[in-house]
């Protein structure tokens, strides 16, 4: 079964500075997917980026990128240039065959500080 | 663009009740997720459907069940309800292979309430 974890439950980030979200993974899978969703306190699940295990480089989505280190299975989020609306719950996500059902990491809440 | 839609957003009901949550995916859309995120907690995999049929099966307790019909739209039957059903149920679709990602895109939930 495949596993995600996110070891960092909170943080504070200071507006204009940049933030990097850890993401580990786990999966005896060659072929996989990842992906990164922001949760405000609304509720949506928004999709932000993704990190296909093939790919050579590693995705960017404006302010968005991710540092994919496939030997250490990891897949970080890092925003640039934090605003205060990027305040939210972030989780990182696998997709999981035959479905591509998605399973999801614990999240980790950010707060923009002004 | 046309996101995908559930109803009722919110919903409040009584230990032992029954519910129907709808979802309506995104025109073209062959495959609808259900996911059940409690509170604090991050959303767990419930059931999926592809062209009309299930196609996989999580953690779903035997009180619920679901169906895809035929166009498209998915309802999650939750009957004898218990205060723990209360969380927050996203419905995704995916275009599957015919997508940039295969990715998913979130409804914007319903949130029901067990009393």
């Amino acid at each position: 079964a495949q596993k995600i974890t996110q070891t960092q439950p909170g943080m504070f980030v200071q507006e204009k500075e940049a933030v990097t979200l850890d993401c580990t993974y786990d999966t005896s899978d060659p072929s996989y997917g990842l992906f990164w969703y922001k949760q405000p306190s609304s509720g949506e699940m928004i999709f932000l980026i993704y990190q296909g295990s093939y790919d050579q480089q590693n995705a960017t989505e404006g302010r968005y990128s991710l540092n994919f280190q496939k030997a250490r299975k990891s897949a970080n989020l890092v925003i640039s240039a934090s605003q205060l609306g990027d305040s939210a719950m972030y989780f990182c996500a696998m997709r999981e065959p035959p479905s591509n059902k998605l399973t999801f990491g614990g999240g980790t809440r950010v707060l923009v500080k002004p | 663009a046309a996101g995908v839609i559930q109803s009722p957003r919110h919903l409040i009901k009584e230990k032992r009740e029954t519910a129907t949550l709808k979802c309506y995916p995104i025109p073209r859309h062959d495959t609808v997720y259900w996911y059940q995120q409690g509170p604090g907690q991050d959303p767990q995999f419930l059931i999926s459907f592809y062209e009309k049929m299930q196609s996989d099966k999580g953690s779903i307790p035997d009180r619920f069940s679901a169906q895809q019909f035929s166009d498209y739209h998915s309802e999650l039957n939750m009957s004898s309800l218990e205060l723990g059903d209360s969380a927050l149920y996203f419905c995704a679709s995916s275009p599957g292979t015919s997508g940039k990602y295969n990715e998913q895109f979130f409804g914007p939930g319903t949130r029901l309430t067990v009393l």
